[in-house]
This record gives structure tokens, sequence and C-alpha cells, in this order.
């Protein structure tokens, strides 16, 4: 089963803007969790954030977290060409740490 | 140089065979799992352990079988019975606790001939 529904599935936009990717969840979470991937490659941890916190940075990425909207939003600011991917969320839930994962949104950025 | 290594990064498989695929990591991890990825179907998690000689079945797990005899080690088998294989496989790692981060392989793409 997915527990986290990332919205939109398709995101095209020029270098420089910024991209925002949303996260929706149905059940309570320990945490959510942000992941690239590259074309045809492994995922890549980007950030995670506790159902305790509402917001995280990490250089040009930006995560919120609203528990009472169950979601979530990934912020990506002055988008680069290399910053084209995939972006998927995970949540970890109940006693589990096993992160589940949504369908991803697929982010390009034109040059 | 710690990581999780995949092989191979390509697999073809026979109508038929099974193939395994090779998982290893050396970031001492207690936790391993296998995903599989098709398009628009995001991740979806076949088995997991979280010691060894432990394992225990995802969301899919039919046709597929496992085992973890090392702390190091967690190959894939996916079987005949496996009716449709042809996919992206991906093994990730992580501490056995709540609030930590996976980290994944390079993947295996299989595909039926």
């Amino acid at each position: 089963s997915q527990q986290g529904e990332e919205d939109p599935q398709a995101l095209s936009i020029q270098e420089g803007e910024n991209a925002t990717m949303n996260c929706s969840y149905k059940t309570s979470i320990n945490n959510l969790q942000w992941y690239r991937q590259n074309s045809g490659r492994g995922l890549v941890h980007l950030i995670l954030i506790r159902s305790n916190e509402r917001e995280k940075h990490s250089g040009r990425l930006r995560v919120t977290l609203d528990t009472s909207k169950k979601s979530s939003s990934l912020l990506i600011t002055a988008s680069r060409a290399a910053d084209t991917a995939s972006y998927f969320c995970a949540t970890g839930t109940g006693g589990s740490y096993i992160p589940t994962f949504g369908r991803g949104t697929s982010l390009i950025v034109h040059p | 140089d710690g990581g999780i290594t995949q092989s191979p990064k390509y697999l073809f498989r026979k109508e038929g065979q099974n193939v395994t695929l090779s998982c290893e990591q050396n970031l001492n991890h207690d936790a391993m799992y296998w995903y599989r990825q098709d398009p628009g179907q995001g991740l979806r998690l076949i088995y997991y352990s979280q010691i060894v000689n432990d394992f225990q079945k995802g969301d899919i797990a039919e046709g597929y079988s496992v085992s973890r005899e090392k702390k190091e080690s967690f190959p894939l088998t996916v079987t005949s019975a496996q009716k449709n294989p042809t996919a992206f496989y991906l093994c990730a790692s992580s501490r056995a606790s709540l609030n930590t981060e996976a980290f994944f392989g390079q993947g295996t793409r299989l595909t039926v001939v």
C-alpha cells in the first residue's frame, strides 16, 4: 500500500524558477522523508522531517509539514537544470521505520 | 567508502528461469529492503529484513524469495512464479530505528526475454 501521494505528477519549469511539490498521506506518521531519483538510478535521501517539526531547510531545499492536513511540501528554490529528476516522499508510520513511498513527481528544469 | 552495491545493473531472464539479484552493504545497517519500481507505480516493498536470519514479506512478495545469512547481504530471487518480473529493482538499507534515512543501491533492471 502506498501511503504518500505526490502532486503534481509532472512539473516543467525554467531554470531559476522555484519548484514546489506536495505530498499527502492518510495515516499518522512518525516522520516524512523526501528522496530524489535521477533517471535509471537509485534514490538519494534529501531531507527528513519529524512529526513534531513544521519546517526544515537544507541548502536550496525547504520542506514543510502540516500534520493537521496530513500534507508536506518540498520547495526547491532557484532551480537548476541539474535538479531534473523524480522526487518521492516517504513516510514512516506507527512503530515501523520502513519507508513507504508515493508515486513521485517528475521535475524537468529547462536551461 | 561506505555504501550499498547492487549487481548486476542489467539482467535478462528467460521464461521459467529463476534469477538472483545481489545486494551488499558495508554501512553496518541491521535493516535491509527490496523494492520494485514500475513506471507510474512508485516503489513497492517486496521483502524486508530487520536482523540476520529473519525477513518479512512486504506488499508484493508473491513470486519472490530472499535470504539474510549475513548482515551485509540480502539477495533477492525472482522465481518463475513471478508472472510479470520485468521491472527496476532497488535494494536499500537503514538503521533499525525510527526517524532514520534509507540508503539505496543503484538498482538492477530485469527484463524477461
